[in-house]
């Protein structure tokens, strides 16, 4: 069971390229999110998708498109990448809202650790 | 969306309970409060959650207060791989959004 995968890893980008983040998970979950990391910073959500075929803007969209492409994938793309987007990508999924049945606790995948010059 | 304010750091004694405290005064009635913590670099971890009553785990401990307004997430017996970042969160009701903070970075030291 491999849970949530993150595509790729590491990635480093010239300033106005760019690219795409992908990311599917396993566990028949309902809902998928992105997250950023910068250094010594908490996590910031970038967008979120309740379920499939939704998306919505999270704390910091500007800069990103998101991706809903079926229940298991939610992937993320930048543009034009600018310095400022240099982070850690988080992708996590949650089952459902804590209250019915589970925990509704979010899965995160291992992150993308993105640079762009 | 109710904001949660954690202190930005503390240490415990390798051994000792470590007690992290996380205020969320404008907490809603049906909002819930999660603790997540995050190891070096890696994803975070989910530990605990809670609505009203205190909630215990083979993980950890959550103690909220009657009114709400704020909650203790309690590691009883802390080693040196608990050393971590701990998020308090406190889950919206509507869209299933989670937002974190910056967290408290706790070091437990031998």
């Amino acid at each position: 069971n491999a849970g949530v995968t993150q595509t790729p890893k590491f990635q480093v980008l010239k300033t106005g390229q760019s690219m795409t983040l992908q990311c599917a998970q396993d566990m028949n979950h309902n809902s998928m999110y992105w997250y950023r990391q910068d250094p010594g910073m908490g996590l910031r959500l970038i967008y979120y998708s309740a379920s499939e075929g939704t998306t919505d803007k999270g704390e910091v969209p500007n800069g990103y498109n998101v991706s809903r492409l079926n229940k298991r994938e939610f992937s993320l793309r930048l543009e034009s990448a600018a310095p400022s987007q240099t982070s850690v990508y988080f992708c996590a999924s949650s089952e459902r809202l804590a209250g019915t049945s589970g925990t509704g606790e979010l899965f995160f995948g291992e992150g993308s650790r993105l640079t762009v010059l | 969306d109710a904001k949660t304010t954690q202190p930005p750091s503390m240490d415990c004694a390798e051994g000792r309970a470590a007690n992290l405290p996380c205020n969320h005064s404008t907490i809603s009635g049906n909002e819930y409060v999660y603790w997540y913590r995050q190891i070096h670099s890696q994803g975070p971890q989910y530990i605990i959650h809670g609505l009203k009553n205190n909630e215990t785990n083979e993980m950890a401990s959550l103690i909220i207060t009657e009114d709400r307004k704020s909650s203790t997430l309690i590691l009883p017996h802390a080693t040196l791989r608990d050393t971590a970042v701990y998020y308090c969160i406190v889950r919206v009701k509507t869209g299933n959004q989670f937002y974190f903070g910056t967290g408290t970075s706790l070091t437990v030291i031998p």
